[in-house]
């Protein structure tokens, strides 16, 4: 079946530092990708929509400079969390969608950050 | 935009019985329904889904029921055993993009 991995799993880091995040489709072609930020006992609340090759398009509310998408292959996407803040600590889910379907989207297990 | 309200928010039950959990939606557009189950610390996982051309989908002890008119949406789960304790995400999603909106999610717990 689909698969999309995350890495890491689980960072902790300092405020003010950067934190990258990687998003990969192991077994599929991903045009798009979704990255969405869960806090404790929440639902999912989309932050970013990714399409290859191109700029990606931030849904309100959600700083484009302080979370940087990047999207330039059709398995790896990347969230880059800029001068992260207690605030920003989260867990953090990727999602793509299989070039050869037409809805859906398969998740990936996640990323816990952690700001100090 | 889509609107999804999800009920109830925590759904308590013993080992075998059914439980239900039920959505819905405000945009009529909306024609894709998936359900999600995610686990504590794991991204969600797609269990279900139907669209709306059809009423119901069954999958062994899963079904989704669909009533267009009414604009709701229910999952059905039979015989529960205590792996199926976790939380479950609604989702409702339209258009060429087919972005979910995403229910609140319910917390099903399920007593051996």
């Amino acid at each position: 079946g689909a698969v999309v991995s995350q890495h890491p799993s689980r960072v902790i880091c300092k405020s003010g530092t950067s934190v990258k995040i990687e998003c990969r489709s192991l077994d599929f072609q991903a045009t798009t990708m979704f990255w969405y930020r869960q806090f404790p006992k929440q639902s999912l609340m989309l932050m970013a929509t990714s399409n290859e090759g191109s700029k990606a398009t931030y849904e309100q509310g959600v700083e484009k400079d302080k979370f940087l998408i990047n999207h330039a292959s059709l398995t790896l996407s990347t969230l880059t969390v800029t001068s992260a803040h207690p605030e920003d600590s989260s867990f953090y889910i990727c999602s793509a969608r299989d070039l050869g379907l037409a809805v859906g989207q398969f998740f990936g297990p996640g990323t816990r950050l952690t700001v100090l | 935009g889509e609107n999804v309200e999800q009920h109830p928010s925590t759904l308590s039950v013993q080992e075998g019985d059914s439980a239900v959990i039920k959505c819905t939606y405000s945009d009529s557009a909306s024609n894709y329904f998936p359900w999600y189950k995610q686990e504590l610390g794991k991204g969600p996982q797609l269990i279900i889904d139907i669209r709306s051309n059809v009423g119901e989908k069954k999958d062994q002890r899963i079904a989704v029921t669909l009533n267009k008119t009414a604009k709701h949406f229910s999952l059905h789960i039979t015989e529960t055993q205590p792996e199926d304790s976790a939380v479950y995400f609604c989702a409702a999603s339209s258009g060429g993009s087919y972005i979910p909106t995403f229910g609140r999610g319910t917390s099903l717990i399920v007593h051996p």
